[in-house]
């Protein structure tokens, strides 16, 4: 069936560092790819999406590029700040049939000031 | 309404009762998710609701647990005999249709713990 791979957390960097967090995912057909971030105290909220290989979601300084063939989606963002510490989770969407939104296990993100 | 709401947003219960939490999604969104998210772990997907369609029951971990919806407005998680594995946080998410890359929305879930 359709998964999700995260990179293992808890990742802690210093302010200003910059920051990867590994997605891979393995699905039937061409997905949605999606990062979605849960700050603490805070619902999940969308922070980029990208539909179709190659294509580039970026939002808040962070960027994700999805690969079809290395079948990932990983974030990436030049230069962290405190207030982005937060649980980040990678997500997939079939575009057909299933039409449930697939999550990673989340990673848990601190950044120290 | 402007977001998805949840009620309640926090639910202690002894193991052995029955318990509903209530979904209200954004007006107009046809599709209707729960997931449930145990404590330090990822979101796991319940079951979905797109319009007058047959849900994807796919994700109920038992027979303890239903949902309804009624049209294309409120639904309702009820999860009966509770044990203490059903305690964390159940999350709602609507969205204007289920196909295609449609962007969830999400609640500010409701937090349950079965002591």
């Amino acid at each position: 069936g359709d998964s999700v791979t995260q990179m293992e957390g808890p990742v802690t960097l210093s302010e200003e560092a910059f920051l990867t967090i590994n997605c891979t995912y393995t699905a039937t057909g061409y997905p949605s790819l999606f990062w979605y971030v849960q700050y603490p105290g805070e619902g999940l909220q969308l922070l980029l999406k990208a539909t179709k290989a190659d294509d580039k979601g970026s939002n808040k300084g962070f960027e994700a590029t999805y690969r079809k063939e290395t079948t990932s989606f990983h974030l990436e963002k030049g230069s962290v700040q405190v207030s982005d510490s937060a649980v980040y989770f990678c997500a997939l969407k079939r575009s057909q049939g299933a039409q449930k939104l697939v999550f990673g296990q989340g990673t848990r993100l601190t950044i120290n000031p | 309404g402007a977001g998805v709401s949840q009620s309640p947003s926090n639910k202690v219960t002894e193991k052995g009762k029955d318990v509903e939490l209530r979904c209200d999604p954004i007006s107009g969104h046809t599709a209707l998710y729960w997931y449930r998210q145990r404590l330090g772990q990822g979101l796991e997907f319940l079951i979905y609701f797109q319009g007058n369609s047959a849900p994807d029951k796919s994700g109920l971990p038992s027979d303890r647990f239903s949902a309804e919806r009624t049209g294309e407005s409120v639904s309702t998680l009820t999860i009966q005999r509770t044990q203490q594995e059903d305690s964390a946080v159940y999350l709602c998410a609507s969205s204007l249709e289920a196909s295609g890359a449609n962007v969830l929305t999400f609640g500010a879930g409701s937090r349950l713990t079965v002591l």
